[in-house]
Order: structure tokens, then C-alpha cells, then sequence
């Protein structure tokens, strides 16, 4: 079965500081990964995927992320924050078609001004 | 835009009345879901439609319900709403289910029981 892993449930940084939120992922085969963010009382937007190619994939709003298949790690990460990143974030893991998603616990971002 | 609707924003039930709540797509999607997202917690799947073929997760309660009438539609019934059903209800579409394929997810539907 697949599973994700964010270690972090809370995580403040400065604003203007470098962010990386962990991602750790379990599954047998060539995993689809993805990062959700979600604003109060909102849905999930996608932030970015990786489905093959460059391991090193851009995002929405300055995020980047970088697979890595020998730490199955999917780590979100970007170079300065803005206190408009405060949010939930998600990692998830799909796989083979006919395997939904499977969603991390999440990671939620506080920005100290 | 192309998006996912859902309504209304917020619902508000009273223990045991039964509720809808209402999701559309612009997207012609497929494949239409509904997640049930506790505070602090993760999204979880209840169940999900490959066009016209319903699938339930193994574990969602039979007090959940769905329909989907057409493409474009999908609702989720509540007959008998508890007060641990008061969770954020999210819709998602995609073109498959699973693989390489990405799930978009309307904004959510905030339900309170009473």
C-alpha cells in the first residue's frame, strides 16, 4: 500500500527566509507525486507534480521540487517566503491508473513578519 | 475559466436531517470525487465516479451517498447527518482515475451540524 509522510506538522519561518518541507513517500512502483496547498476555509490548489523527466520540477508562486528516488523524498522548497505562503501544505502519491491518491498529513506554514 | 463548483460554501444541519451538497465541473472531466477533510487532517476519499461507474471506499459509512446525473454534476447525500459528519466536503475532477493525471479541487463546503 502506498503511503506519505510529512514529518513536520507546523513549521514557522521568517519572512523573506528559505522554506523546504519534507515529503517522504512509500510505494513499489514508479510513483506520481504532487503538492496541494490549501488557504483557510479554501480547497486545494495544486502547487506543482512530478509524472517523469527532470527531478527538479517548478511550481506556481516561486515553489520548486526535487525528486528523489534513492531517499523516496519529494521535499517542496523556495528560496524566500512571502507571508501570503502562510497556508496548509499537502504532499500526495498516485500511482498506476486505478490508484487514487494517497495524502500526506499535511504542513502547516506560519510566516513571522 | 474552467473550474470546479461546489455548493453552497456553508451548510448548515441540524443532527439526523439529511442533507445535499452540490458539485459541478467546466471541465468535462471523467472522473469526479468527494473527499471528506476533518480539521487538521488530511483529505480523505468517501468515493468517486468513472463516468457513470460508482466506486465506494471500503471504509465510507453507508450514510454517505452519492449521484451523478450527467457529466457535469455530482452530489453527495448525508441521510442522517452526525455530528461527526461536520468536516470541509471537497469535490475533485480529473481526466482518469489514477496515473499520471492531475485531481482539481473545487473550494469546499463547509458543513456544521447542529
Amino acid at each position: 500500500a502506498q503511503s506519505v509522510t510529512q514529518p513536520d506538522i507546523h513549521i514557522t519561518v521568517s519572512e523573506g527566509a528559505s522554506l523546504e518541507l519534507r515529503c517522504n513517500y512509500s510505494y513499489g512502483a514508479t510513483p506520481y507525486l504532487f503538492w496541494y496547498v490549501q488557504s483557510p476555509g479554501q480547497g486545494l490548489q495544486l502547487l506543482l507534480k512530478y509524472f517523469s523527466g527532470d527531478t527538479l520540477v517548478q511550481g506556481i508562486k516561486g515553489f520548486e521540487a526535487e525528486f528523489k528516488r534513492s531517499q523516496s523524498s519529494f521535499n517542496l522548497r523556495k528560496p524566500s517566503v512571502h507571508w501570503s505562503d502562510a497556508a496548509e501544505y499537502f504532499c500526495a502519491v498516485g500511482g498506476n491508473a486505478g490508484n487514487m491518491l494517497t495524502f500526506g498529513g499535511g504542513t502547516r506554514l506560519m510566516v513571522k513578519p | 475559466d474552467a473550474m470546479v463548483i461546489q455548493n453552497p460554501r456553508y451548510q448548515v444541519t441540524q443532527f439526523g436531517k439529511p442533507v445535499t451538497l452540490s458539485c459541478s465541473q467546466t471541465l468535462n472531466h471523467n472522473v469526479m470525487y468527494w473527499y471528506q477533510q476533518k480539521s487538521s487532517q488530511a483529505p480523505k476519499l468517501l468515493f468517486h465516479y468513472y463516468d457513470k461507474d460508482f466506486n465506494n471506499e471500503a471504509d465510507t459509512p453507508d450514510n454517505f451517498q452519492s449521484r451523478r446525473p450527467n457529466t457535469s454534476f455530482c452530489f453527495l447525500d448525508i441521510r442522517s447527518p452526525g455530528l461527526g459528519d461536520a468536516a470541509m466536503y471537497l469535490c475533485a475532477t480529473s481526466r482518469v482515475a489514477g496515473g499520471p493525471d492531475t485531481q482539481y479541487f473545487g473550494p469546499g463546503t463547509r458543513l456544521t451540524v447542529l
